[in-house]
């Protein structure tokens, strides 16, 4: 079972719909969680940061996680072309060291069609 | 965010030889990070870059391939050695800024090995 899972896609929506993007891990242990929008030939950008249960919103974006089913959700209220980008979910894991990492999943392709 | 700039933003290396990406990041940060992402896939994480101590590697990745050294808190390099073409990809460093959870990446180094 991978770390860190999402469905590649392509997750395509109209223009104004609401677009939702989901993410299950494996580890319990793990304590944050966050979102990254990767435009094609661009760095990751951070976009979302979540972490207890229940929503988090920010403008358009909503993060949700359930820490008991493991999955974490980012929801994009009136999609616009411009969000059309890979978006990558990670998780923070911290160990009994200190050590953290982070591990990404493989990213969902979303299209915003006009 | 930390503001994270990297060089050089692309090369075009022969079969053979080596390359250093620096990463400089405008404030103290707890941890760096080095980063593969090749063609239309997910972020690989290469090592951890400790600060006045060896680098920490991931499985698959070794010291004398990818040499990294981390002379202080703001600043980082990555070696990439002995290059061949599967080395072609696109190099990135990250930060952890202190006080905060939350990862940013640089803008990328864009490697291609001929």
């Amino acid at each position: 079972q991978k770390e860190v899972e999402q469905n590649s896609g392509p997750l395509s929506v109209p223009e104004g719909a609401i677009a939702s993007l989901n993410c299950t891990y494996s580890d319990r242990g793990s304590q944050s969680f966050f979102w990254y929008r990767q435009y094609s030939g661009k760095s990751p950008e951070l976009i979302m940061s979540i972490y207890s249960n229940g929503d988090k919103e920010d403008g358009r974006f909503t993060a949700q996680l359930n820490k008991a089913s493991q999955y974490v959700s980012l929801l994009i209220r009136d999609s616009q072309p411009s969000d059309s980008a890979t978006y990558l979910c990670a998780v923070l894991l911290m160990n009994s060291g200190g050590y953290q990492k982070v591990t990404f999943g493989t990213g969902t392709k979303l299209q915003v069609i006009p | 965010s930390a503001v994270i700039s990297q060089k050089p933003s692309r090369d075009i290396c022969q079969r053979g030889t080596s390359l250093t990406i620096q990463c400089q990041v405008d404030s103290q940060v707890t941890m760096m990070f080095w980063y593969r992402q090749q063609p239309g896939q997910s972020l690989t994480l290469i090592a951890t870059a400790n600060q006045g101590s060896e680098a920490t590697y991931e499985s698959g990745f070794v010291i004398d391939k990818f040499p990294i050294s981390r002379p202080n808190l703001t600043f980082s390099t990555l070696t990439v050695s002995n290059m061949s073409p599967e080395d072609s990809s696109i190099y990135l460093c990250s930060v952890v800024r202190i006080s905060y959870n939350e990862q940013f990446f640089g803008p990328g180094t864009r490697l291609t090995v001929l």
